[in-house]
C-alpha cells in the first residue's frame, strides 16, 4: 500500500545529540501527525500539526507542517536514552479519513 | 476511560483457522480503524467505521477478512482460512473529530502468528 517516504530509516547518535528525521509525500496532506512505537506496542501520538507552515513543540521535540503541505519534519533536541524507538508520521487528506504512514525511523542512542 | 482496548495481545494459529480480534474504542470516539503493520513497515489502513456504518475498505481486505461494529462501540475483526501471510500486528484506533482538529489513538495491537 502507499506509503510516506520517511528518512533517515535509522539513526545511531550520542546521548545528548539533536536529532531530524522527515516525511515528504506526492500528494497534499490536511493533516501531519508524529508518532512513537516501541516494541511490541501501538504507535502513541507525539504531535499533531493541522495547518501549512505550524511548528509547534512538545517538550524536547518540535515539528513543522511544510508549506507545500506534502512534507513535514520532527526535530528531537538534547536526546535520551529513552527515546529509543520507532518514529512514524503519518498524513491525513480531505480525500478519506484514514491516516497514511511512513516506513519510520529507528532511533537508537547510546549513553 | 483507559484508551483503546485490544485483544489478545498475541494469537498463534494454524494456517486455515479462523481467528477474531476485538478492539474496546474511547468510549467518546465515534470513529473506529482498523490497521495492519508488517515487521519494518509503518501501518496501513485497513478498514474504518463511522458508528456502526463501515465506510470504507482497503484492497488489503481480502475476502477473507470481515470486520464488524455491530452497535457503534466495540469492533471485531475476523479472519478465515489464515495463510502465513496474514502474519502481522493488527492494530486498531479510534479518534473524533473536534472542529479542525482531529485525535487518533491506538491500542496496543493484536500480534498474530500463523504457523
Amino acid at each position: 500500500g502507499q506509503q510516506l517516504n520517511q528518512s533517515p530509516q535509522s539513526m545511531f547518535i550520542q546521548e545528548g545529540e539533536d536529532v531530524s528525521m522527515n516525511c515528504t509525500s506526492s500528494s497534499i496532506f490536511n493533516t501531519w501527525l508524529w508518532y512513537k512505537q516501541d516494541p511490541g506496542e501501538g504507535p502513541v501520538l507525539l504531535i499533531a500539526l493541522y495547518k501549512a507552515g505550524e511548528l509547534t513543540s512538545n517538550g524536547r521535540l518540535t515539528a513543522q507542517f511544510g508549506i507545500t503541505r506534502k512534507d513535514s519534519f520532527l526535530n528531537i533536541s538534547a536526546s535520551i536514552p529513552s527515546d529509543v524507538g520507532i518514529y512514524f508520521c503519518a498524513g491525513r487528506s480531505n480525500a478519506g479519513n484514514m491516516l497514511t504512514f511512513g516506513g519510520g525511523t529507528r532511533l537508537m542512542v547510546k549513553p | 476511560d483507559t484508551g483503546v482496548s485490544q485483544d489478545p495481545r498475541h494469537k498463534i494459529t494454524k494456517r486455515g483457522q479462523n481467528v477474531t480480534f476485538r478492539c474496546d474504542p474511547i468510549s467518546e470516539h465515534n470513529r473506529l480503524y482498523w490497521y495492519r503493520q508488517t515487521l519494518g513497515q509503518g501501518p496501513e489502513f485497513l478498514t474504518y467505521f463511522q458508528n456502526e456504518a463501515q465506510l470504507e475498505k482497503s484492497r488489503l481486505l481480502s475476502d477473507r477478512f470481515s470486520a464488524e461494529r455491530p452497535k457503534g462501540s466495540f469492533s471485531t475483526l475476523e479472519i478465515q482460512r489464515t495463510e502465513q501471510g496474514d502474519s502481522a500486528m493488527y492494530l486498531c484506533a479510534s479518534s473524533k473529530f473536534a472542529g479542525t482538529t482531529v485525535s487518533y489513538t491506538f491500542g496496543s495491537g493484536t500480534r498474530l502468528t500463523v504457523v
